[in-house]
């Protein structure tokens, strides 16, 4: 079946713009995740939605960065205003765990790579 | 300290080798681990879920020692393919759900 798919997979922006990322998980998975990763660097937890539950924001570094998750599938990641570190690749993940269970594998899309000129 | 370490690497070894990754974690409320694999400007890839009991996948032998907090990864007969970044990855429980991944250990394996 389809796995996780990102888009655009490359956006290239000038500092101070606004750009949005998008997330479709793979079909029926309850939970999405962001993180980003910078050249050379781990996995950086950005937020997590699970359900209709309150997404965990806490991973997000600014106010700038806000993200939404609509009808429980796509999701979308917000970054106001762009700076220049702001550009990595932005990775989304989705696993099926339902509340409660913290045993399910995250499977990853391919990624935005995001520069910020 | 960071919640998940892993060995800093690079590992650099010959074909045929076998190598071996560690990993520990801080937060005694970590419920499930998990090694992927990250190739070279690509996503990560779930390579083994690590289970109490240990676990082997052909090549591949995962342990976890909770008393320790310690994960490893054993690659036997290492081949070129296996030339990756490999992370470690521990899910929990802390005020919330919570994912944490390692920095990763960049293996090179060379012919």
């Amino acid at each position: 079946g389809a796995g996780v798919s990102q888009s655009p997979s490359n956006k290239v922006t000038e500092k101070g713009k606004d750009v949005e990322l998008r997330c479709d998980p793979i079909s029926g998975h309850t939970a999405l995740y962001w993180y980003r990763q910078s050249l050379g660097q781990g996995l950086e937890f950005l937020i997590y939605f699970q359900g209709n539950s309150a997404p965990d924001k806490s991973g997000l570094p600014s106010d700038r960065f806000s993200a939404e998750r609509t009808g429980g599938s796509v999701s979308t990641l917000t970054i106001q205003r762009t700076q220049q570190e702001d550009s990595a690749v932005y990775l989304c993940a989705s696993s099926s765990r339902t509340s409660g269970r913290v045993s399910d594998t995250q499977y990853f899309g391919p990624g935005t790579r995001l520069t910020v000129l | 300290r960071k919640e998940v370490e892993q060995d800093p690497g690079p590992f650099n070894v010959p074909e045929g080798a076998t190598v071996a990754f560690n990993c520990t974690y801080s937060n005694s409320a970590s419920q499930s681990f998990f090694w992927y694999r990250q190739d070279c400007r690509k996503e990560p890839k779930l390579l083994m879920s690590v289970y109490s009991s240990g676990n082997e996948d052909g090549r591949f032998t995962a342990q976890l020692n909770r008393a320790s907090q310690y994960i490893s990864l054993l690659i036997r007969d290492s081949k070129l393919s296996d030339s990756a970044t490999y992370l470690c990855v521990v899910n929990m429980r802390a005020g919330g759900f919570k994912t944490i991944f390692g920095a990763g250990t960049r293996l090179f394996v060379k012919a």
